[in-house]
């Protein structure tokens, strides 16, 4: 079945550190990938979303690429704040449902 | 706008009791909502998808019996955990899709809920 594999954390960075999360999946078909993010105490909310291969998804100096040669979609960000301490979720969309990673917490320390 | 909430946000209770989870769309109407499961360190499962005025459907393994899903309106999902023990201690997450507008893979999230099962 479809799944989404991306690397443990927890990541600790020092602000203004370049930051990236790796995301591979596995589907049959052309998933819509995502990536999600989840604040301490709040729930999950859309950073950034691709759908077809080639597609740049970019928000709040995230960006990823949707890759299907190598079936990734790396979340990357030039530049951390220490507000970007949060969980990050991979995510594809497959038949109206979507299929998660385990999450990467991001620490960002001053 | 595109606000979900759950109620309660943790609760504690004891084996053999039922607990009941509502999630709410605040400003939208939600054709479809999903109910999720979060253990410590890993993903989120998709436990069921909920669509107003019809049954839920329930992802494989996931006891339909034990975790009845009532979605009576479009801004009102409700999970109820009944005779809970504490192996159904977890972390319970809705989302919603919107009714109109908007990509149809767009699921707008609750903040959680925590249930410690004594």
């Amino acid at each position: 079945g479809d799944s989404v594999t991306q690397m443990e954390g927890p990541v600790t960075l020092s602000e203004e550190a370049f930051l990236t999360i790796n995301c591979t999946y596995t589907a049959t078909g052309y998933p819509s990938l995502f990536w999600y993010v989840q604040y301490p105490g709040e729930g999950l909310q859309l950073l950034l979303k691709a759908t077809k291969a080639d597609d740049k998804g970019s928000n709040k100096g995230f960006e990823a690429t949707y890759r299907k040669e190598t079936t990734s979609f790396h979340l990357e960000k030039g530049s951390v704040q220490v507000s970007d301490s949060a969980v990050y979720f991979c995510a594809l969309s497959s038949w109206g449902k979507l299929q998660f990673g385990a999450g990467t917490q991001v620490v960002v320390t001053p | 706008g595109a606000v979900v909430s759950q109620h309660p946000s943790r609760v504690i209770c004891k084996s053999g009791t039922s607990v009941k989870i509502e999630c709410r769309s605040l400003d939208f109407q939600a054709t479809t909502m999903f109910w999720y499961r979060q253990f410590p360190k890993k993903s989120l499962m998709l436990m069921a998808t909920s669509n107003e005025g019809s049954k839920a459907t329930y992802e494989q393994g996931v006891e339909k019996d034990k975790f009845l899903i009532n979605h009576a309106s479009l801004t009102l999902s409700t999970l109820t955990v009944t005779s809970a023990h504490p192996e159904d201690s977890s972390f319970y997450i809705c989302s919603a899709q919107p009714l109109a507008g908007g990509p149809t893979d767009t699921q707008y999230f609750g903040p959680g809920t925590r249930l410690t099962v004594l």
